[in-house]
């Protein structure tokens, strides 16, 4: 199965500080890329996503780096505060996004004050 | 922006009886749609891809007769889960792709919590 390597499993970064969570995936025609924020109990919600063409892509306080020769991708979240704890899963897909994803393994965030 | 309106958000059921979990897109057509499980602490798997007007497509492991989809219209799929089971009790989310050139890509449901006495 088509797999999406997703680590740490869990981080604890201090209010104020930078969050990273980085994936790495292994089928070179995935061409699309999203990180998702879930919250106990809903469905997760797209943050932020980036294409292959592109090697970084900012939204507000985050940023997503992308490496196409190492096949990994970054979430970085600025600024971290206490409303970001949550679940991170960074995706791939294929067809630019319009075939199904392929979720990592999920990141717990916590930050603290 | 889409939304994609999921129902029940939690059902409690006994075992051996049947649950429908209903998916809608709300303001804009799906021929197709994906249906999740997530197990506490875990990522989301796909279970199966729902299209309108034909057989859903079933990943490998899951059990067709056991969940069943039916995309009945271009706005709804309903996944069936026949004879539960405690070892179904999970957390199923659907998606929708969007059909909008630009922008995101794949709307979730708010997801449906079973719980299987």
């Amino acid at each position: 199965q088509q797999q999406v390597k997703q680590s740490p499993q869990s981080l604890i970064v201090q209010k104020g500080g930078i969050s990273i969570i980085n994936c790495a995936y292994e089928n070179t025609a995935f061409d699309y890329f999203p990180w998702y924020q879930q919250f106990p109990g809903k469905g997760p919600a797209l943050l932020i996503a980036i294409r292959p063409d592109v090697s970084e892509k900012k939204e507000g306080r985050f940023t997503i780096s992308f490496n196409k020769s190492a096949k990994q991708f970054s979430l970085h979240i600025m600024d971290s505060q206490p409303g970001d704890s949550a679940t991170y899963f960074c995706a791939a897909s294929k067809n630019f996004g319009n075939e199904k994803l392929t979720f990592g393994t999920g990141t717990r965030l916590t930050i603290i004050p | 922006g889409a939304v994609v309106s999921q129902h029940p958000s939690w059902v409690i059921c006994k075992s051996g009886t049947s649950v429908k979990i209903e998916c809608r897109s709300l303001d804009f057509q799906a021929t197709t749609m994906f249906w999740y499980r997530q197990f506490p602490k875990q990522s989301l798997m796909l279970m199966a891809t729902s299209n309108e007007g034909s057989k859903a497509t079933y990943e490998q492991g899951v059990e067709k007769d056991k969940f069943l989809i039916n995309h009945a219209s271009l706005t709804l799929s309903t996944l069936t889960v026949t004879s539960a089971h405690p070892e179904d009790s999970s957390f199923y989310i659907c998606s929708a792709p969007s059909d909008m050139p630009r922008g995101e890509k794949l709307f979730f449901g708010s997801g449906t919590q079973l719980s299987v006495l």
